[in-house]
């Protein structure tokens, strides 16, 4: 693994299903970020986590959850996926906070609520 | 609220010279990143500023005036590889990235 990773890179889902989005990054990153983006708007921060074991809501929280079990893994999950939830997600991290660390960005997971 | 502006779009030629602008209102100011963005890949870091004036990299540019809450991204010698949208985004009082919608730029030979 080089980087941040996505799994999986496109999903079609049925309304009312539960789905877990993955992310892994093997840059020894303290912070990790997730975000959606749709066409007309800019990136949007669904949840984050500053350090393994802490998570906090970003602008966009509802209907989302996520865990920082460890350093690597940050998983996002819809518990019961609804249309609106149709949009591209980003994963990110970076070494810190947002304080001048750039943040990395995997390649996306495309997301279709039916 | 918050809020960020950039153009929506804008168009250039290659070789030529352009100036993607980006204001900002935001709760406080740690910094202000660019960002670029190929159609469909991921968003890659391009500069960071926190203090006044131009930091330069290459053939890419960016200026910040704070008291304005402005910020520009200079791209000289444009060539074909340099369409994409290109995201400004702000680090608020809470430490946290507010983004731009992005300016879809547009290069014709």
């Amino acid at each position: 693994i080089a980087g941040i990773t996505q799994a999986p890179t496109s999903q079609i889902l049925a309304a009312g299903r539960r789905m877990t989005l993955r992310c892994t990054q093997d840059m020894r990153h303290n912070a990790m970020y997730w975000y959606r983006q749709d066409l007309g708007l800019g990136l949007r921060l669904i949840h984050y986590s500053n350090t393994a074991g802490t998570t906090g809501k970003g602008e966009v929280p509802d209907g989302y959850s996520v865990s920082r079990a460890n350093t690597d893994d940050f998983p996002l999950t819809l518990a019961s996926a609804v249309p609106s939830q149709t949009s591209v997600y980003f994963c990110a991290s970076s070494a810190a906070d947002s304080s001048g660390n750039e943040q990395f960005f995997g390649p996306g997971t495309r997301l279709t609520v039916l | 609220g918050q809020n960020i502006d950039q153009p929506t779009e804008m168009t250039a030629t290659e070789g030529a010279i352009v100036q993607i602008n980006c204001t900002y209102q935001t709760s406080g100011f740690n910094g202000l990143f660019w960002y670029q963005q190929h159609a469909g890949e991921a968003p890659t870091f391009l500069s960071y500023n926190v203090l006044d004036g131009l930091e330069e990299k290459g053939r890419f540019s960016s200026f910040l005036s704070r008291s304005k809450g402005y910020s520009y991204l200079l791209l000289k010698e444009l060539q074909m590889k340099d369409s994409a949208s290109y995201l400004c985004a702000v680090i608020d009082s809470n430490y946290q990235l507010i983004w731009g919608a992005g300016t879809k730029l547009i290069i014709k030979p």
